[in-house]
């Protein structure tokens, strides 16, 4: 049972440079999520989703686009990048059943933008 | 608009020693409340929830947390750490709708043998 699943780890980007961030899980949760974790600042949530088709803006969402085709797929898009955008970036998803909103996280993408 | 403040950011106890962690929140409607532990390089773990009913929790790895509503907090508590417990805790609120959670700006414990 893979939970939620991230790729790359790690990664490197010059400024201007554009990627995807891969996000999939295999819970059949219908809500998905992408936060950022900067130091002392806790996690902001960049955009969500609460099924294929859906997305939303969260907290912070300049500078990212999401895409959700499919139930298990949540993937983060990062069009010319900036040194603002250096973070680590978690995934995570989640089933709520009535409010019950217990969200399961990925292991998080490390992001440097030089 | 909801949110979540842990006034500590580090905390160092020594291993054995009871352990308490704060965390107030500000949210207009009765709140759903969760600890997270990250331990390093790691995703974020749930410890225990709160929605409704005993405000005493348990959680696990012997965590507990207490619902205080007239203080706007929702505490984490240990008796006795070990070692292991170092890591980064983080308080959380979640909304009505079922569809976000705020996070506290997080807690890094040390535990010094």
């Amino acid at each position: 049972n893979a939970g939620v699943t991230q790729t790359p780890k790690f990664r490197i980007l010059k400024i201007g440079q554009s990627m995807t961030l891969q996000c999939t899980q295999d819970m059949n949760h219908n809500y998905m999520y992408w936060y950022r974790q900067d130091p002392g600042m806790g996690l902001k949530l960049i955009y969500y989703s609460v099924g294929a088709g859906i997305t939303d803006k969260g907290e912070v969402p300049n500078g990212y686009n999401v895409s959700r085709s499919t139930t298990e797929d949540f993937p983060l898009r990062l069009e010319l990048a900036a040194p603002s955008q250096t973070s680590v970036y978690f995934c995570a998803s989640s089933f709520p059943q009535g409010k019950n909103t217990e969200a399961f996280f990925g292991q998080g993408t490390r992001l440097t933008v030089v | 608009a909801q949110s979540v403040t842990q006034p500590d950011i580090h905390i160092t106890v020594s291993e054995g020693a009871s352990l308490e962690l704060r965390c107030n929140y500000s949210y207009g409607a009765t709140p759903y409340l969760f600890w997270y532990v990250q331990s390093p390089g790691q995703g974020l773990q749930l410890l225990l929830k709160y929605f409704s009913g005993d405000t005493l929790v348990q959680g696990i790895k012997g965590f507990e947390a207490e619902f205080k509503r007239s203080q706007s907090s929702f505490n984490l508590r240990k008796p006795s750490v070990h070692w292991s417990d170092a890591a980064e805790y983080f308080c959380a609120v979640g909304n009505n709708a079922g569809n976000m959670l705020t996070f506290g700006g997080g807690t890094r414990l040390m535990v010094k043998p």
